[in-house]
């Protein structure tokens, strides 16, 4: 059965920083491409950031900079790690894997996410 | 970056209704559209990929259509269950993925 399971968020102070983690189980991370989508209370999905093969890595604008994507394969792990926080940044973080079928890309595996709270 | 475009932002609508959503891109993204449902406190699930293709386990009352610029998510027949959050999300950029804003579906 597979599954992705986040971990590391909670409250946090403006400028500071913190580490996300997704374990994944039922496929290996080392051989997938995943991704990190969040939602800000009362908005939309956004997409984050995602690591493909060769440890090639993509972020969004509001991030650029800030976050970096990560993974450990001996532990099948996704990390994120997140610097400068703002209060923008306040959303639940889900990790997904990034399935090729044919030649169009799709999440089709989603953890059930972690919030993170940017406050003084 | 594709900015992706749905209408409406919000539809009521009653169970047994044949509801469509839109999902416009700034750019022609071929087919590599993608169609999710998210319900609160759930994670999101993928309805249609590539367009028009029916993600395994999903009721076929799903449909997708459209390519290029224009497309759609019809749902033939609502059912309780289906009220909820969707978004289309493009593929296309695979350095700079994108969502729409969401279409919330609630009860009439």
């Amino acid at each position: 059965e597979v599954q992705l399971v986040e971990t590391g968020g909670g409250l946090i102070q403006p400028g500071g920083s913190l580490r996300l983690s997704c374990a994944v189980s039922g496929f290996s991370v080392s051989s997938n491409y995943m991704s990190w989508v969040r939602q800000a209370p009362g908005k939309g999905l956004e997409w984050v950031s995602v690591i493909y093969s060769g440890d090639i890595t993509y972020y969004g604008d509001s991030v650029k900079g800030r976050f970096t994507i990560s993974r450990d394969n001996s532990k099948n792990t996704v990390y994120l790690q997140m610097n400068t926080l703002r209060a923008e940044d306040t959303a639940v973080y889900y990790c997904a894997r990034d399935t090729l079928t044919g030649s169009s890309y799709y999440f089709d595996y989603w953890g059930q996410g972690t919030l993170v709270t940017v406050s003084s | 970056d594709i900015q992706m475009t749905q209408s409406p932002s919000s539809l009521s609508a009653s169970v047994g209704d044949r509801v469509t959503i839109t999902c416009r891109a700034s750019q022609s993204i071929s087919s590599y559209l993608n169609w999710y449902q998210h319900k609160p406190g759930k994670a999101p699930k993928c309805l249609i990929y590539a367009a028009s293709s029916l993600q395994s386990g999903v009721p076929s009352r799903f449909s997708g259509s459209g390519s290029g610029t224009d497309f759609t998510l019809t749902i033939s027949s609502l059912q309780p269950e289906d009220f909820a959050t969707y978004y289309c999300q493009q593929s296309y950029s695979t350095s700079q993925i994108t969502f729409g804003q969401g279409t919330r579906l609630e009860i009439k």
